[in-house]
């Protein structure tokens, strides 16, 4: 069974700290994507990483796709408010027919 | 212009009610999914649809039917509600090309089971 593992589970810090997002699997995965979802709304895509060792940025958030394509992770830069969500990140089944998620990271920046 | 679009927003019931959520999706994606988010906000894939036909069924109940007029919709019907069924569903869409392709979500339908 493919599972997609997400740490911290919870992170609550100031506005202008930095952050790591982590996504873990023992499966490997053709690709990765990371969305962020705020309350009452469905989650919104920010990116997707394909190849492994592969580094992507928006803005001050900084997506990495690990070598051996089983990990991901998410680093945001000086948070801001704004950041606050629900952090996914999801992964294609082995068929390809669909998305498994992890089970999120909810960030909560205070200013 | 809202893209995929989900109603109603909130749905309360009683138990062993039927009830049904409609989605609608102007993107002109071939895919269309159901997903429930439990109390824990994971995200759970139930139903695939390609091109109104059926590609996916996780394991759901078949009190769940989904059905698919046409590409643009995909309404899930829920029979005999049970209090496990409280929940967020969300609609999503896609148009594949290589691989799984992004997914654009509604806003979710909160559905409470009294």
């Amino acid at each position: 069974t493919q599972l997609l593992e997400q740490s911290p589970q919870f992170l609550s810090i100031q506005e202008g700290e930095n952050l790591t997002v982590y996504c873990n699997s023992s499966s490997v995965f053709s690709s990765l994507q990371w969305y962020r979802q705020e309350p009452g709304e469905g989650p919104v895509l920010l990116v997707t990483v394909v190849t492994g060792g592969e580094v992507k940025k928006l803005k001050r958030l900084t997506f990495q796709f690990g070598d051996a394509r089983k990990d991901s992770s998410l680093h945001i830069t000086a948070a801001q408010p704004g950041d606050t969500g629900l952090y996914l990140c999801a992964g294609e089944n082995q068929a390809g027919t669909a998305l498994i998620f992890g089970k999120g990271t909810t960030l909560s920046v205070s200013s | 212009d809202t893209a995929v679009s989900q109603t109603p927003k909130y749905l309360v019931t009683q138990m062993g009610n039927d009830k049904s959520i409609k989605c609608e999706q102007n993107l002109g994606h071939d895919t269309m999914y159901w997903y429930k988010q439990d109390s824990k906000k994971f995200l759970k894939i139930m139903f695939s649809y390609n091109n109104k036909e059926l590609i996916i069924n996780e394991t759901v109940p078949n009190r769940f039917s989904p059905k698919s007029p046409d590409k643009a919709h995909l309404n899930l019907h829920i029979n005999s509600l049970e209090l496990g069924d409280s929940a967020v569903y969300f609609c999503a869409s896609s148009q594949p090309g290589q691989g799984i392709a992004a997914q654009h979500f509604g806003d979710g339908t909160r559905l409470s089971i009294l």
